[in-house]
């Protein structure tokens, strides 16, 4: 069955870092996601990618954050300058008829 | 903007008996979908069912089914004959579709679900 990787699995960095996640959707999907999970929290939608732009943000995805799908085939989410409150479990996903999650980057900021 | 609400943060059960999650839901689009999603210690979001809010029959997949409800925007889930690797975290998640949406999930906060030996 097809799948969404991501990689890396768990990233920590130091506070006002920059980080690349990284992910590879299925590949005849269309819509790309990216979900945040902060520990013990529910998941929350950050954005969605569709025709090589993005199609909805939520107020959490400020100016900090950016999305790319820069060679047809990663869909990359970059936290420009991490903050202490970036530290979550961030989901991307893929959907066509329905959503294919990836098995997550667990992010920890220091 | 809808909303999703899971009263239960966290239930027990025995091994083999029947559980009901609780999810209740808020919006006043039409079309939408409503899934479960389960998310063990790994923290691997994998779906457990789906309904269409459109079909008036209960989504069942094996051990799982749902109750829903749609006039009181009510859609629970029944696991029956629980095993041990149901022990998880379950979500409750609306999605709209039809013209002009996104697909985005909205995500209750969960219910831990564990089950006893």
């Amino acid at each position: 069955e097809p799948e969404v990787t991501q990689t890396p699995s768990h990233q920590v960095t130091q506070m006002g870092q920059e980080v690349i996640l990284r992910c590879v959707p299925i590949s005849n999907h269309l819509y790309f996601y990216w979900y945040r999970q902060i520990l013990g929290q529910k998941v929350e939608f950050l954005v969605s990618f569709y025709n090589n732009e993005i199609s909805e943000k939520s107020e959490i995805f400020d100016d900090q954050f950016s999305v790319e799908r820069p060679d047809g085939s990663n869909f990359t989410l970059k936290i420009r300058s991490t903050k202490l409150e970036d530290s979550a479990m961030y989901f991307c996903a893929s959907r066509e008829q329905g959503y294919t999650f990836g098995s997550g980057t667990r992010l920890t900021v220091v | 903007a809808q909303t999703v609400t899971q009263s239960q943060p966290e239930m027990s059960v025995q091994e083999a008996e029947t559980v009901t999650l609780s999810c209740t839901y808020d919006t006043s689009e039409n079309n939408y979908y409503l899934f479960w999603y389960k998310q063990p210690p790994s923290r691997q979001m994998i779906l457990v069912i789906r309904q269409e809010a459109y079909k008036q029959q209960n989504a069942t997949e094996n051990r799982f089914s749902v109750n829903f409800q749609k006039a009181a925007k009510s859609f629970s889930l029944k696991i029956s004959d629980s095993q041990l690797g149901d022990t998880a975290m379950y979500f409750c998640a609306f999605m709209k579709s039809g013209g002009g949406s996104n697909y985005k999930l909205t995500f209750g906060k969960g219910t831990l679900l564990t089950v006893n030996p």
